[in-house]
């Protein structure tokens, strides 16, 4: 099976449930972050992106707060959908390496029918 | 368009084994990537190139090469496998080198060295 999830930090919902999903970035010079999705066997797909002169994003049922004071960046799913099931991970950009980006681990959304 | 590709999905290599891991883009993207990816970590940028003919390091570039002769393809050579690269391999491009913009993916390369 696909070794990318193991000894991740595992998220269980209940299906119709907001989700919550946290990340803690590590540079206060970076101003530019993302939300991959990575369903098992494939890439990651972007979902959702913040430059850091905001504090709030929406998308489609996705919205990504940033709080630069602690560096912290939450993705909130609502109405959370099987489909959804997945292991969700930040990128952040740090800075004048425009396109160098560092990613965190992830965490494992279980989504319960 | 098919995005971004990578070939082959899958390949077991014994130790000392060379082989090259292709990437294919069609957009047209200036800025190509190769990451790895291994259980409980983030993703590590191995190599990346900002155009045609142009490449640099990126976090954990040992025991790798690569070269860009065309904007289309990105090839990732292993000279000597060793087992430490068992991983899974992501290509990633992106329009511009400039401003911020997300790179798109391609669906991987798992590779086992014995």
């Amino acid at each position: 099976g696909e070794s990318v999830g193991l000894h991740l930090p595992t998220l269980s919902v209940q299906e119709g449930d907001n989700s919550i999903i946290n990340c803690a970035y590590s540079n206060s010079a970076s101003d530019y972050f993302i939300w991959y999705k990575q369903e098992s066997g494939k890439g990651p797909q972007f979902i959702i992106d913040i430059r850091s002169n905001m504090d709030k994003r929406q998308g489609q049922r996705v919205t990504v707060l940033l709080n630069k004071t602690v560096k912290h960046l939450s993705l909130q799913i609502a109405a959370t959908q099987p489909g959804d099931s997945a292991v969700y991970f930040c990128a952040e950009n740090k800075g004048n390496n425009f396109n160098k980006f560092y990613f965190g681990s992830g965490t494992k959304l279980n989504v319960k029918p | 368009n098919a995005g971004v590709t990578q070939t082959p999905k899958f390949q077991v290599l014994k130790t000392g084994q060379s082989m090259t891991l292709q990437c294919a883009q069609d957009m047209n993207h200036e800025y190509m990537s190769w990451y790895r990816q291994d259980p409980g970590m983030g993703l590590r940028l191995i190599h990346y190139s900002v155009g045609a003919g142009i490449t640099d390091q990126g976090e954990v570039p040992n025991g790798y090469n690569v070269s860009r002769s065309t904007t289309e393809d990105f090839p990732l050579r292993l000279l000597s496998a060793a087992p430490s690269q068992t991983s899974v391999y992501f290509c990633a491009s992106s329009y511009s080198i400039w401003g911020h913009q997300p790179q798109h993916f391609g669906d991987g390369t798992r590779l086992s060295i014995l």
